[in-house]
């Protein structure tokens, strides 16, 4: 079975530095997706950043960026220029079209994300 | 759009009673599912549907039950209420049965109490 590990389960970061929150996971299949979600603390998930695992090319969002390593099965989120707003739980997400698993996303248990003025 | 809504967004239960969570989407998505989040676990599957009239079990489907009569509509089902329960509740959906790089929009979430 798939499973997604947040091993950080709070981070701390100044405002304006950058912070990295890190994501392994465990998949016997060679196509999938991850994703990173953010839930402010109105309760709202909100997507912040996708990956295809076919694509080799890091995905950029903005102020976010991952860092995709296939073969070490790892998914970090960066943040850059962190601002008061991003003070959040994030969550690491998997997902696979097979093994009958369709559609289903598989979460971490979240890093807590707060952000000092 | 209205996106996901979810109803209500707060409950409190007695044990043993029943209650139905309501979700609605109105953006023509196939694949639906409701969520349960609680305290350092993350967001775990309760139950899923790829489209009207197919329901399949997720993670932890013990207590609840679904249907999907329409498109539109998801509701989740909780027979008879226990402290367990206890937890935020999520619906989502997502386009094109769930596969693809599409991602899952998400309703409110229902705040729900079992005492």
């Amino acid at each position: 079975a798939q499973t997604v590990t947040q091993s950080q389960p709070e981070m701390s970061v100044q405002e304006a530095e950058t912070v990295t929150l890190s994501c392994t996971y465990d998949t016997s299949e060679s196509d999938y997706y991850l994703f990173w979600y953010k839930q402010p603390p109105s309760r709202q998930m909100i997507l912040v950043i996708r990956q295809e695992a076919y694509k080799q090319q890091n995905a950029t969002e903005n102020r976010f960026s991952v860092n995709f390593q296939k073969a070490a099965k790892s998914f970090s989120l960066k943040i850059s220029d962190s601002q008061l707003g991003d003070a959040a739980m994030y969550f690491c997400a998997y997902r696979t079209d097979y093994g009958g698993s369709q559609g289903n996303l598989i979460f971490g248990k979240g890093t807590k994300l707060s952000v000092k003025p | 759009n209205a996106g996901v809504t979810q109803t209500p967004k707060f409950q409190v239960l007695k044990t043993g009673q029943s209650m139905t969570l309501q979700c609605a989407q109105d953006m023509n998505h196939e694949y639906m599912s409701w969520y349960r989040q609680d305290p350092g676990m993350g967001l775990r599957l309760i139950h899923y549907s790829v489209g009207a009239g197919i329901t399949d079990q997720g993670e932890v489907p013990n207590g609840y039950n679904v249907s999907r009569s329409t498109t539109e509509d998801f509701p989740l089902r909780l027979l008879s209420a226990a402290p367990s329960q206890t937890s935020v509740y999520f619906c989502a959906s997502t386009p094109s049965g769930g596969t693809g790089t599409y991602e899952q929009y998400f309703g409110p979430g229902t705040r729900l109490t079992v005492t």
